[in-house]
């Protein structure tokens, strides 16, 4: 099984709509992160966690807003989807004291 | 702020032939490199790191050397395969003078790589 999981891995969503995107990990990790990939711009940080109590904005979180309901639990939801949030949604995780942070397999998001 | 920088591409090699991706960063601390690599269909996986200046890490027969005069991390392998088609990212984590972790990646656009057999 995998170590960190998204669902839904694809989603097509009208813009207005509200939706959530969640990621589970079963790997112990304290520390959880949403990223957005665009072609050409590599990963941007949407938001991170580094507790369950902890929750900071990354470079891009206008938008989008993030629940942690436990520590193996991080969800990212779009209030209000538009059209450029178009993009390929990945969550990571990662240990306290250990920089490598380990992915899931990606949320493919299509807003019209 | 923290940013990296990679090559532009896509780049396309013929079996066999020699792979190079070249990476510079800008970073205040002291920055942890890494590559990680996004296989068609599937999330990143981390292909290697190095933590401090004169590093060298290796993995699947790819390295790359932290060079701090020329903050580079360029990317290479001797042979490349059909299997290492995929997309490259090179990435950074800052510390502090402590060597503390700020716990977040500065990733670099990406680069594709082509092998043809």
């Amino acid at each position: 099984d995998a170590d960190v999981t998204q669902t839904p891995r694809n989603r097509i969503t009208k813009t207005g709509k509200r939706i959530m995107l969640e990621c589970s990990q079963t790997k112990g990790h304290d520390r959880m992160y949403w990223y957005r990939q665009d072609p050409g711009l590599g990963l941007r940080l949407i938001y991170y966690s580094f507790d369950v109590k902890d929750i900071n904005k990354g470079e891009i979180s206008d938008g989008y807003s993030v629940s942690r309901q436990a520590q193996a639990k991080f969800s990212l939801s779009l209030e209000s989807a538009i059209p450029n949030q178009t993009a390929l949604y990945f969550c990571a995780t990662s240990t306290s004291g250990e920089e490598t942070q380990y992915f899931g397999p990606g949320t493919r998001l299509l807003v019209l | 702020g923290n940013s990296v920088t990679q090559m532009e591409g896509p780049v396309t090699l013929s079996e066999e032939a020699f792979l190079t991706i070249n990476c510079t960063y800008t970073a205040t601390g002291y920055p942890s490199l890494f590559w990680y690599v996004q296989y068609p269909g599937e999330g990143l996986q981390l292909l290697l790191k190095a933590t401090k200046a004169d590093d060298k890490g290796s993995n699947k027969g790819f390295e790359a050397t932290y060079r701090k005069e020329t903050t580079s991390f360029h990317l290479e392998k001797g042979s490349v395969q059909v299997s290492d088609s995929a997309v490259y990212f090179c990435a950074l984590s800052a510390s502090n003078a402590g060597g503390t972790s700020y716990g977040k990646l500065t990733f670099g656009q990406g680069t594709i790589l082509t092998v043809h057999p």
